[in-house]
């Protein structure tokens, strides 16, 4: 099984909105609606911010978001916030009890 | 709540077996759940190296699994992970997490332990 593919960056101003893909095969993403999304900040644990697609953990803000379309899933932050500068990870379930991680996003808020 | 902990050698040679167990705490091994293991190569993405249900049941990535060993202990409520013949390339933070059975997401995660791979 092969990485899910996200671009290495993306940046926005506080307040805007930044959107990161995640794009993997009808294997892994467009086969099953078992998305998730982690931020992880430098020296961190990654943390769960989005599961099954679209729904938040308790104390996750609703300015994250998330969706799918095909094989390509998607994770917004709307109003971004300077605490919010950090690498973001999606995961696929792919069948089989397997899992696959995506290559990972660095947001970073200018 | 449920807290993990990953602990083991930081330092391993290269050609030698890798070992980290996870303990947790907070909840039950024996009462449900898939616990996984995911590492993270210095500066690079996440990679998961395999799950194990409570019953035994493991589950491994391709790429590594004529080289994993995911075992439970529920006596101690912990699970483990071996890796044979290391190299280099598996220098890595290693992290120890539950899995959900029907969500297949990750949460929570332990604080990830470094291990170097050098003679």
């Amino acid at each position: 099984q092969s990485a899910l593919t996200q671009p290495p960056s993306a940046s926005g101003s506080p307040g805007q909105s930044v959107t990161i893909s995640c794009t993997g095969t009808s294997s892994d993403v467009g086969g099953y609606n078992y998305v998730s999304w982690y931020q992880q900040h430098p020296g961190k644990a990654p943390k769960l911010m989005i599961y099954e697609v679209s729904k938040r953990p308790s104390g996750v803000p609703d300015r994250f978001s998330g969706s799918k379309s095909g094989n390509t899933a998607s994770l917004t932050v709307s109003g971004l916030q300077a605490e919010d500068e950090a690498d973001y990870y999606c995961s696929s379930y792919a069948g089989s009890n397997n899992s696959v991680f995506g290559t990972g996003t660095k947001v970073t808020v200018l | 709540q449920v807290q993990l902990q990953e602990s083991g050698p930081g330092l391993v040679k290269p050609s030698e077996t890798l070992s980290l167990t996870c303990a947790v705490s907070g909840y039950s091994i024996s009462s449900g759940y898939y616990w996984g293991w995911i590492r993270q190569p210095p500066g690079k993405g996440l990679e998961w190296i395999g799950s194990i249900y409570h019953s035994g049941s493991t589950y491994y990535n391709p790429s590594l699994k004529s080289r994993v060993t995911i075992s439970v202990d529920t006596s101690k409520n912990q699970f483990s992970l071996k890796l044979s013949s290391v190299t280099a390339a598996d220098t890595a933070v290693y992290y120890c997490a539950r899995r959900t059975v029907f969500g297949r997401w990750f949460d929570p995660w332990g604080q990830g332990t470094l291990v170097t791979v050098s003679s």
